[in-house]
């Protein structure tokens, strides 16, 4: 059974903070990674893809990825009152379809 | 806009009706999903289709049954649901099922089974 973690939160950070999002999966053969941001009623919004070791930044999204201890993360710097939402990390696999985590609840306070 | 648009987006019906949820995308895409979203629980994949062939049936009960016409619709046939079936079921689609494409959610369909 193939397997994504991410604690539920809620993670709370101040307005202006640097708020770090953590992700595991036990799958060693996946081979892309992805963070979504899924405001509460809505659907899940794409918000980068990363497929290789190191980091990639986005604005002020900088996702992680460590292959060798399974874990891939989502920075999100200056974060903002409008940041607040649940980040949900999903892997793949070759041939394989998406496997979400449980994603995590992030409150941005003013 | 992501480009997917999911109708209705909200739907309330009895445990004895039958309705469908329709899906379209206007992407280019070849890989639809539906997935359903229950409080407190991660994104459950029901079904996927590529290039118009089920790819994947993931022991979704057969009071779901999905049809996919073509590579643009996707859609989910209700009948005799259950009130644990109240969720959100979303319908997402990708360029194809290769592992460096990304997918792409609509909106939801919001169903409460009463």
């Amino acid at each position: 059974q193939k397997e994504v973690e991410q604690n539920s939160g809620p993670l709370s950070v101040p307005e202006g903070a640097i708020a770090s999002l953590n992700c595991t999966y036990s799958d060693r053969g996946s081979q892309s990674f992805f963070w979504y941001r899924q405001y509460s009623g809505k659907s899940p919004e794409l918000i980068m893809s990363i497929y290789s070791n190191g980091d990639k930044e986005d604005g002020r999204f900088t996702a992680q990825l460590n292959k060798a201890s399974q874990y891939v993360s989502l920075l999100i710097r200056d974060s903002q009152p409008s940041d607040s939402a649940t980040y949900l990390c999903a892997v793949r696999d070759y041939g394989q379809n998406f496997v979400f985590g449980p994603g995590t609840r992030l409150s941005v306070l003013p | 806009e992501t480009g997917v648009t999911q109708t209705p987006r909200h739907l309330v019906m009895g445990m004895t009706n039958k309705k469908s949820l329709k899906c379209e995308q206007h992407l280019g895409h070849n890989a639809m999903y539906w997935y359903k979203q229950s409080a407190k629980k991660p994104l459950e994949l029901m079904f996927v289709y590529n290039f118009k062939e089920q790819t994947e049936n993931n022991s979704v009960p057969s009071r779901f049954s999905p049809e996919c016409p073509n590579s643009s619709h996707l859609f989910l046939h209700l009948h005799t649901l259950q009130p644990e079936d109240s969720a959100l079921y979303l319908c997402a689609s990708s360029q194809d099922k290769s592992v460096w494409t990304e997918a792409f959610f609509g909106q939801g369909t919001r169903l409460t089974v009463v």
